[in-house]
């Protein structure tokens, strides 16, 4: 079953502002991942945090996670029209190598 | 590193024949393949994990004998959709894992094999 939810289902920006997507899960999890897909292709990882870790940085990416509330976000500063595309977030429950995916988020980020 | 691939990326059959995608991981040796399948605008629904050497398992629904997966070496895993028909029409993505390490949570994934069947 599809655990994550993400919203918004659908995010229009300019160029250069700052995209939130959110992510809500309803299980106990091991670490949560965020992938970024681009039309018709496969998945490329962005980032892994674990469930011990509240904030974690990778270049324009900020992701946070509050296990109280099972949310995360993930922030792209700065954004740039190579940054469009459908960004998931996948969860991996403890004790198991599955990852469940959200239903995503589609940015488009306008020139 | 860590690159996959998958064959072919996009494949046209015809209503009750077999179509066979490969999924290959390129620099590392995965001892955990997953495959997925994708509706259009959708997200990633698990299909099967596979462990080098031994049988898939199957996810609830997921009907084994039309998704037939052979993981015969640490390198490469097979999906065969058996008597396709239109309804199995959908993007197939695989991903593979490594064994052990800090980024042992993390999968590489395939970059998808379009099935069309008419």
């Amino acid at each position: 079953s599809q655990q994550g939810e993400e919203d918004p289902q659908a995010l229009s920006i300019q160029e250069g502002e700052n995209a939130t997507m959110n992510c809500s899960y309803k299980t106990s999890i091991n670490n949560l991942q965020w992938y970024r897909q681009n039309s018709g292709r496969g998945l490329v990882h962005l980032i892994l945090i674990r469930s011990n870790e509240r904030e974690k940085h990778s270049g324009r990416l900020r992701v946070t996670l509050d296990t109280s509330k099972k949310s995360s976000s993930l922030l792209i500063t700065a954004s740039r029209a190579a940054d469009t595309a459908s960004y998931f977030c996948a969860t991996v429950k403890g004790g198991s190598e599955k990852l469940v995916f959200g239903k995503g988020t589609k940015l488009t980020v306008n020139p | 590193g860590a690159v996959v691939s998958q064959h072919p990326s996009r494949v046209i059959c015809k209503s009750g024949t077999s179509v066979k995608i490969e999924c290959r991981s390129l620099d590392f040796q995965a001892t955990t393949m997953f495959w997925y399948r994708q509706f259009p605008k959708k997200s990633l629904m698990l299909m099967a994990t596979s462990n080098e050497g031994s049988k898939a398992t199957y996810e609830q629904g997921v009907e084994k004998d039309k998704f037939l997966i052979n993981h015969a070496s640490l390198t490469l895993s097979t999906l065969t959709v058996t008597s396709a028909h239109p309804e199995d029409s959908s993007f197939y993505i695989c991903s593979a894992r490594g064994g052990g390490g800090a980024s042992s949570y993390e999968q590489y994934f395939g970059p998808g094999t379009r099935l069309t069947v008419t």
